[in-house]
């Protein structure tokens, strides 16, 4: 069974903090996808970055940054400097290969506030 | 490039009813799945189309179900109504046919129905 833990509920900032997203997988397969999608209050899922499970170098694209960790199941999500426009719902979203079924975790709201 | 759109953007229906949520998907994308998001849930994976045929279904009953037209745009039924199926529902289309397989979903803003 495939599943994705996002123990963080709400995490509020004052903006240029760093903050940290953390997500945990669990799956059976020896291949899969990670993916980080925001969901602003329009509702719309915006795709971030995708990872493959043979890919475990650490990615940076301007203020953000991911961390994927086999041997821990994690792929955390980094934000430097926050801004008040990354205030959002972020999920973390597991994926097997061959059908493009996503797992989703529940989800963390981001408030930054100025 | 319009994205994927979904229609229509919010809809209220009663206990018992039926309806009908539309997807059009990416233009380039052949694939289309169908997510529910309770309020402050993630997204629940319905079913995926691909070629007109579902290929892969997610834990819900048999109230739901969909179609694919040749166009690629898609449609999500469900029947019998009840309380619970109050969400956001997702529409996400990928270009799977083309080989691309495990290419991010790109979503649509999403059919919020309210079910009195």
């Amino acid at each position: 069974a495939q599943k994705v833990t996002q123990a963080q509920t709400e995490i509020s900032v004052v903006e240029k903090e760093d903050v940290t997203l953390d997500c945990v997988y669990e799956t059976r397969d020896t291949t899969y996808y990670l993916f980080w999608y925001k969901q602003p209050p329009s509702g719309e899922l915006v795709f971030l970055i995708r990872r493959n499970s043979f890919d475990e170098q650490n990615e940076i694209s301007g203020r953000y940054s991911w961390n994927f960790q086999k041997s821990t199941s994690s792929f955390n999500f980094t934000i430097t400097a926050s801004q008040v426009v990354d205030s959002a719902v972020y999920f973390c979203a597991l994926m097997n290969t061959g059908f493009q079924k996503l797992v989703f975790g529940t989800g963390t709201r981001l408030l930054v506030s100025p | 490039d319009a994205g994927v759109t979904q229609s229509p953007t919010h809809l209220i229906k009663t206990r018992g009813q039926q309806v009908t949520l539309r997807c059009s998907p990416k233009s380039g994308h052949d694939t289309v799945s169908w997510y529910q998001q309770a309020l402050g849930q993630g997204p629940q994976f319905i079913f995926q189309y691909y070629e007109e045929e579902e290929r892969q279904r997610g834990n819900f009953p048999d109230r739901f179900s969909g179609h694919q037209f040749p166009n690629y745009s898609s449609e999500l039924n469900v029947n019998a109504l009840l309380l619970g199926d109050s969400a956001l529902y997702l529409c996400a289309s990928s270009p799977f046919g083309s080989g691309e397989s495990n290419q991010p979903q790109h979503f649509g803003d999403g059919t919020r129905l309210s079910i009195l």
